[in-house]
């Protein structure tokens, strides 16, 4: 398996809810990664998590909660967002932190809040 | 340069032709400088990662160059065809992160 999958590939969620993005990958990397792109704009680096540790939080909103439950999963847990969070957020992984080696990436998750 | 810059933003071109675009990075704290091919609705997908000045990259009809004492890459695609339609991102690793640029988008017409 060379794949990182994200799911669900698109979500609508109100002001008040409270949802999850999930990301998997089953290639033995212990580095994981959350995006966000707005359009026009390039990918922004919000959260790496290495060996299911935190390693960087890019000054995040904490309207925006990762987790990393075990070496194969990343999630990431919304609460209260606004409108202007709406985006493609996209998650990747790579052998060890450190792009050096290559990144593989997910499809991404279209998110809209309303 | 504080940022990754990528030119032009768009290009169409013919079956067939040739193409180039470029990628301009801080050539500061440089670890790798990465190309990635992103189809709509799809993964990007790594083409290359660089890390040596002079450094040159093939895969198939498309090839990298790198120089990192002043800050560029290039990108070649020789006789597009329209698969190749997609965004090119290209991507800077400094210290502790990857820093991408927007991205050029080609479209190949038949």
């Amino acid at each position: 398996d060379t794949e990182v999958t994200q799911t669900p590939k698109h979500l609508v969620m109100g002001m008040t809810n409270k949802k999850s993005l999930k990301c998997e990958q089953h290639m033995g990397h212990r580095a994981m990664y959350w995006y966000k792109q707005k359009a026009k704009k390039p990918p922004e680096l919000m959260f790496v998590y290495s060996y299911e540790k935190l390693s960087i939080n890019e000054s995040v909103p904490s309207r925006f909660s990762p987790e990393c439950p075990n070496s194969s999963l990343l999630n990431l847990h919304l609460h209260a967002l606004q409108p202007e969070d709406s985006a493609l957020y996209l998650c990747a992984s790579s052998q060890v932190e450190g792009a050096s080696y290559g990144y593989t990436f997910g499809s991404g998750t279209r998110l809209t809040v309303v | 340069i504080l940022n990754v810059e990528q030119s032009p933003q768009s290009l169409h071109v013919q079956e067939g032709d040739s193409t180039n675009f470029t990628c301009s990075f801080p050539s500061s704290n440089f670890y790798a400088l990465h190309w990635y091919r992103w189809e709509t609705a799809k993964s990007p997908e790594a083409l290359f990662v660089m890390t040596l000045n002079g450094d040159e990259k093939k895969k198939g009809r498309i090839s990298a160059t790198l120089n990192t004492k002043e800050g560029y890459s290039y990108l070649y695609i020789k006789g597009s065809q329209p698969e190749d339609s997609a965004t090119y991102l290209c991507a800077s690793e400094n210290t502790d992160k990857l820093i991408f640029g927007t991205g050029t988008r080609l479209q190949v017409f038949p």
